[in-house]
Formats: C-alpha cells, structure tokens, sequence
C-alpha cells in the first residue's frame, strides 16, 4: 500500500512570494490533516478535511493560508504572500476516519525556507 | 488550555542501554496517547498507541510504552537501544470529541553512542 505523497520535498522562495503544497493521502482515507512542524517545535495542526469538507481550521493564518481538497482526494496548501516565520517543515497526514483514536499516516513533508 | 510536555530536548545513550523518554499531559478529558519517530528527512511512523486498558502498551521496534493517570504521563522505554533508534521522538495526546487532532511535544532528540 502506498503512503502518504508529498511534492515538493523542498522549496526555498523570498518572503512575500507565494507557494504551493499537493499531498495525495493513503488511498480511501476520508481524514486529511495538514501540519506545520517549525524547528524545534511538535507539529501544529493548521487544517482538517473530513472527504472535501472542514472539520477545523481554527489555527490556519487565513490571511495569508488557503487550502483546498476538492473531490476529497488530493489537497492544496497554499501560502500567499509568504513570511520569514512561515519557513518550516509542512507534514500532511491521512486516517482512515474521522476520530479521536485513529492512526494517523505521515507523508515525508515538504521543507520550506523563506529568504 | 490541553498540552503535552517532553521535559528532556536531548538525550544521550550508549547502545545497549535501556532507555526512557519523559512525557507528560494536562488534564483534560479521556486521552488517547501516542509516540511517533521522526528520522531525518523523514515523516512520522507511529511506534504505539494507548486508548484504555492495560496501561502498559507494546510498540515496533522492541518499545513500550506505560501509561499513569495519576501522574498524567505517558512514558516510552526500551530496555537495549540500538544505534538506528537515533531520530527525534514525539509525544502526542488526542482527546475525546476533537476529532482526531493530534497535540504534539516538542520532541526529544535521541543519539546513540557506539
């Protein structure tokens, strides 16, 4: 089975400058989360999709992050205009439902530095 | 506000030695626990997880992990480390009703001496 997909696995953009992130989750997970892990530090939830719709994105920058998951398979994270704080390491996961106990799935993430 | 604590940033141990890593939750509803490792460059792979039960919890890899309530702590061991245990371990808590969002440590680093 294959796991959680990533791309880029790098990217190094100049601060105001706007990126991209595609994750692509273990096939027939309907839960998909996106983290942000700045050195140092545990990865933070920033968003939640339960199929295409979401569950919580209560500490999603929404001035400057966007993300979207249509068809409630593959899912975009986009940061525009990008911050010197923004440079961190962004980890998508997948589970197989919704709740408290399931096993969450990483991918390898995707490292950004912002100049 | 719910938190979960990794006392020690760096450990160091000599391979075959036993090994114990610290964490510690704030009080909050019923947990459910993990461990995951993170090797370089690499995503996190679950080691173990705790719902309810035996309080003493069998993971990959040859760790456990034990679970106190009354100490709201939540600590991985191994009894003999091997040089490829190297890699930043994390703590992780979930609570009832919140759908499955995952509140890390900050990890603690683990390194191997020969």
């Amino acid at each position: 089975e294959a796991g959680v997909a990533q791309s880029p696995r790098y990217k190094i953009i100049e601060k105001r400058q706007s990126v991209a992130f595609w994750c692509n989750p273990i096939s027939g997970h309907a839960t998909l989360y996106w983290y942000q892990q700045i050195l140092g530090q545990g990865p933070k939830l920033l968003i939640q999709f339960q199929n295409n719709g979401v569950v919580d994105d209560s500490q999603l920058p929404k001035d400057r992050f966007s993300a979207e998951r249509l068809k409630g398979v593959d899912s975009t994270l986009k940061i525009q205009p990008a911050k010197l704080e923004d440079s961190a390491v962004y980890l998508c996961a997948s589970s197989s439902e919704r709740g408290s106990g399931e096993t969450q799935y990483f991918g390898p993430g995707t490292r950004l530095l912002v100049l | 506000a719910q938190s979960v604590t990794q006392p020690d940033i760096h450990i160091t141990v000599s391979e075959g030695a036993s090994l114990e890593l610290r964490c510690n939750y704030s009080y909050g509803a019923t947990p459910y626990l993990f461990w995951y490792v993170q090797s370089p460059g690499q995503g996190l792979q679950l080691l173990l997880k705790y719902f309810s039960g035996d309080t003493l919890v069998q993971g990959i890899k040859g760790f456990e992990a034990e679970f106190k309530r009354s100490q709201s702590s939540f600590n991985l061991r191994k009894p003999s480390v091997h040089w490829s245990d190297a890699a930043e371990y994390f703590c992780a808590v979930s609570f009832y009703n919140q759908g499955g969002k995952l509140i890390f440590g900050q990890g603690t680093e683990l390194s191997v001496k020969p």
